[in-house]
C-alpha cells in the first residue's frame, strides 16, 4: 500500500518553460510534504518543503502547491532549466515521528 | 567535511562476506536514518536513532545490524546478506529531540552495495 504516489515516471520540458510535477497521498494524517531533487551518483538534496497549514510555498523559482481535500501537492519550476534535470521526489510525514514516507520519484528533463 | 558523509561509496561483498557502512554527519543534528532503495521503489526507511536511541525498525532483517555509538555516527553491519539487498544504502540526519516534528532530512551521497 503506498502512501505517496509519483504517478508519471518522467517528464520532458523545454528550457524556460514551467515544468510541474505532481505528487498524491491517501493517509489524511500526514501534514508536512517536501520535495527533494536527486542526482545520479548523490543522495537526495532538500528543495523545499510545506506545511498542511499553508497551500503555497515559494523559494526562487520553485514553488509549492498543497491542495489538502484532493491530497495532491505539486511542484512548480519556472523557469525550468537543463541543471534541473534529476529525479525529484515527494515525502510526506505526519505526527511526531518524523517518518518520511517518499514517493517513487519522477525524472524531469530539461531540454536545451 | 560538511553534511552527511558516507564510506564506502561503492562496496561488493559476497553472501558470507561481513562488512558495515559508515554514516557521519557534521550538522549539529541528533536524529539519523538508514533508507534503502532499490530500483524502480521508493526510498524505503529502515531505521531511526533520536539521541542514540533506536526509535523505528521498519521491519528489517537481522542480518543488517545498525549501530549508533554518538549523535554524529550511524553504522549498518552488514552479514549473510543475499543477492536482493544489493541496493542503494543512503543515511540520512534531521535535529531530532523530543518531537521530530516537520523536520528536514539531510542525506548523504549513499553507499551502492553488490551482493554476489
Amino acid at each position: 500500500d503506498q502512501q505517496v504516489k509519483q504517478n508519471s515516471p518522467s517528464l520532458s520540458v523545454q528550457e524556460g518553460r514551467i515544468s510541474i510535477l505532481n505528487c498524491d497521498y491517501t493517509n489524511s494524517m500526514f501534514d508536512y510534504f517536501l520535495w527533494y531533487k536527486k542526482y545520479p551518483a548523490e543522495g537526495p538534496t532538500f528543495l523545499i518543503s510545506i506545511s498542511s497549514i499553508k497551500d503555497k510555498n515559494e523559494d526562487g523559482r520553485f514553488t509549492v502547491f498543497l491542495n489538502k481535500s484532493a491530497k495532491h501537492l505539486s511542484l512548480h519550476i519556472v523557469p525550468s532549466q537543463p541543471g534541473d534535470s534529476a529525479v525529484y521526489f515527494c515525502a510526506a510525514s505526519g505526527g511526531n515521528t518524523g517518518k518520511l514516507i517518499f514517493g517513487q520519484g519522477t525524472t524531469l528533463q530539461v531540454k536545451p | 567535511e560538511t553534511g552527511v558523509t558516507q564510506t564506502p561509496r561503492h562496496l561488493v561483498m559476497g553472501m558470507t562476506n561481513k562488512k558495515s557502512l559508515k554514516c557521519e554527519q557534521h550538522l549539529g543534528h541528533n536524529a539519523m536514518y538508514w533508507y534503502k532503495q532499490s530500483a524502480k521503489k521508493p526510498l524505503e526507511l529502515m531505521f531511526v536513532y533520536n539521541f542514540k536511541e533506536q526509535t523505528e525498525n521498519n521491519s528489517v532483517p537481522s542480518r543488517f545490524s545498525p549501530e549508533c555509538p554518538n549523535s554524529s555516527h550511524l553504522f549498518l553491519h552488514l552479514h549473510t546478506l543475499q543477492p536482493e539487498d544489493s541496493a542503494l544504502y543512503l543515511c540520512a540526519s534531521s535535529q531530532g529531540g523530543q518531537a521530530q516534528y516537520q523536520e528536514t532530512q539531510y542525506f548523504g551521497p549513499g553507499t551502492r552495495l553488490l551482493v554476489l
